[in-house]
């Protein structure tokens, strides 16, 4: 099983709600990550975790919040957004040793 | 600050015909990734290259890496309407444990029947 899910598959919300995406992958990878990808461009990394830890936070604004609970899944919980904050969140996971990352077919965010 | 060039961005080419596709890095990275995405769907890898000078082969599409492990170009042979798609290279960076990946911009390949 090399799959990672992602849900919802389509979100929208306003620019006062909260929400959350969540990922999960039942691979046994240690090592997940959150891009942002917009239109015609080439996803941006956001946040990576190893062993549910922290590791990388690409210097992404605070009303994107990430949550590791367990190996297996990654949210991220979303509060305050701006419309310019529209776009595919991919989520994605590797196994340790190795650099090749499974992504997940993301959720399509529209912040009205 | 790594950078990947990509080239070209958009293709746009009829069925049965060749395509080369260009990856072009400032600096050297630990490997170099191919990545195909179709609209809605997330990044599918297609294949690594680590040595330079490397020619992989995957069907009809033929991967390279240069000598200098910088560039690497994707050669698709006899494209097909199932082949359209949004190709992406991408900079393996390996450090503490973590691998990153750097993006190239992508070629959106479109190929009428």
């Amino acid at each position: 099983d090399t799959e990672v899910t992602q849900t919802p598959k389509h979100l929208v919300m306003g620019m006062t709600n909260k929400k959350s995406l969540k990922c999960e992958q039942h691979m046994g990878h240690r090592a997940m990550y959150w891009y942002k990808q917009k239109a015609k461009k080439p996803p941006e990394l956001m946040f990576v975790y190893s062993y549910e830890k922290l590791s990388i936070n690409e210097s992404v604004p605070s009303r994107f919040s990430p949550e590791c609970p367990n190996s297996s899944l990654l949210n991220l919980h979303l509060h305050a957004l701006q419309p310019e904050d529209s776009a595919l969140y991919l989520c994605a996971s590797r196994a340790g040793g190795t650099d090749t990352q499974y992504f997940g077919p993301g959720t399509r965010l529209t912040v009205l | 600050t790594q950078l990947l060039e990509q080239s070209p961005q958009f293709l746009s080419i009829q069925e049965g015909e060749n395509l080369t596709v260009y990856c072009n890095s400032s600096s050297v990275f630990s490997s170099l990734q191919w990545y195909r995405q179709e609209p809605g769907e997330g990044p599918v890898l297609l294949v690594t290259v680590v040595t330079g000078g490397e020619v992989k082969k995957l069907k009809r599409l033929t991967f390279q890496f240069g000598d200098a492990r910088k560039d690497s170009s994707l050669h698709i042979t006899a494209a097909q309407p199932g082949d359209t798609g949004l190709y992406l290279c991408a900079g393996v960076s390996a450090g503490a444990g973590s691998y990153q990946l750097t993006f190239g911009k992508g070629t959106k390949l479109s190929v009428i029947p």
